[in-house]
């Protein structure tokens, strides 16, 4: 599976959009991109994935480039509960069962 | 549907001591996940099963053993507590098939002493 690059730590106003980076040049063709945040000490939640396609559910956008390369979680109107540890993984599904490389995340902050 | 539990939330134990984490999942996934988090780092997995009766390694195996003997359940023992098992432990679960949607239990504090 692809690794992962992603800042360390942002900030971001309340109300505002967050826009999380998150950079995978090694990415196959067959991998897809995931997210999930882990809120203080609690088990991570799945958030959203993609393969190159835009994805949007109710929690966030999924934006791919179109080399795939590198992708951009946004939540559009970030909330105080937003406040959490931010994980981009890719894999490829269905033949390997279960190395997702979590890496150690974005921690996003959101401030009033 | 409960989703994933896991128990106990907190243990303390001394070197040496043995115990087992238990992992419970009630949606009939198949592949379930053992994790360890240590404090200010990303998940590292430790054990991993796609089916009862079969498990494999993870990138961190060394020190804890695991079985699978139901879809339901799937513990991680601990023979020989040492303090660089201190770390919140996380069990996962997901249903075969496109997505690789992982459902997280709500984690296991462990801190040997």
């Amino acid at each position: 599976d692809a690794k992962t690059t992603q800042p360390p730590s942002m900030d971001c106003a309340e109300g505002r959009a967050a826009n999380l980076p998150c950079n995978h040049s090694t990415i196959s063709g067959n991998e897809y991109v995931y997210w999930y945040r882990q809120i203080h000490s609690q088990g991570p939640q799945y958030i959203i994935h993609g393969l190159k396609n835009n994805e949007t559910n109710e929690m966030a956008s999924l934006i791919i480039t179109e080399d795939r390369k590198s992708s951009t979680l946004i939540l559009p109107h970030a909330t105080l509960r937003d406040t959490a540890v931010y994980y981009c993984i890719v894999r490829t599904v269905n033949t390997n069962a279960g190395k997702s490389t979590f890496g150690d995340g974005t921690t996003l902050t959101v401030k009033p | 549907n409960a989703g994933v539990t896991q128990t106990p939330k907190f243990r303390i134990l001394k070197i040496g001591q043995s115990m087992t984490l238990q992992c419970t999942q009630d949606m009939n996934h198949n592949y379930m996940y053992w994790y360890r988090q240590d404090p200010g780092m990303g998940l590292k997995l430790i054990y991993y099963s796609v089916g009862a009766g079969i498990t494999d390694k993870g990138e961190v195996p060394n020190g804890y053993n695991v079985s699978r003997s139901t879809t339901e359940d799937f513990p991680l023992r601990l023979e020989l507590a040492a303090p660089s098992q201190t770390s919140v432990y996380f069990c996962a679960s997901r249903e075969q098939g496109a997505s690789d949607t992982q459902y997280f239990g709500p984690g296991t504090r462990l801190t040997v002493l």
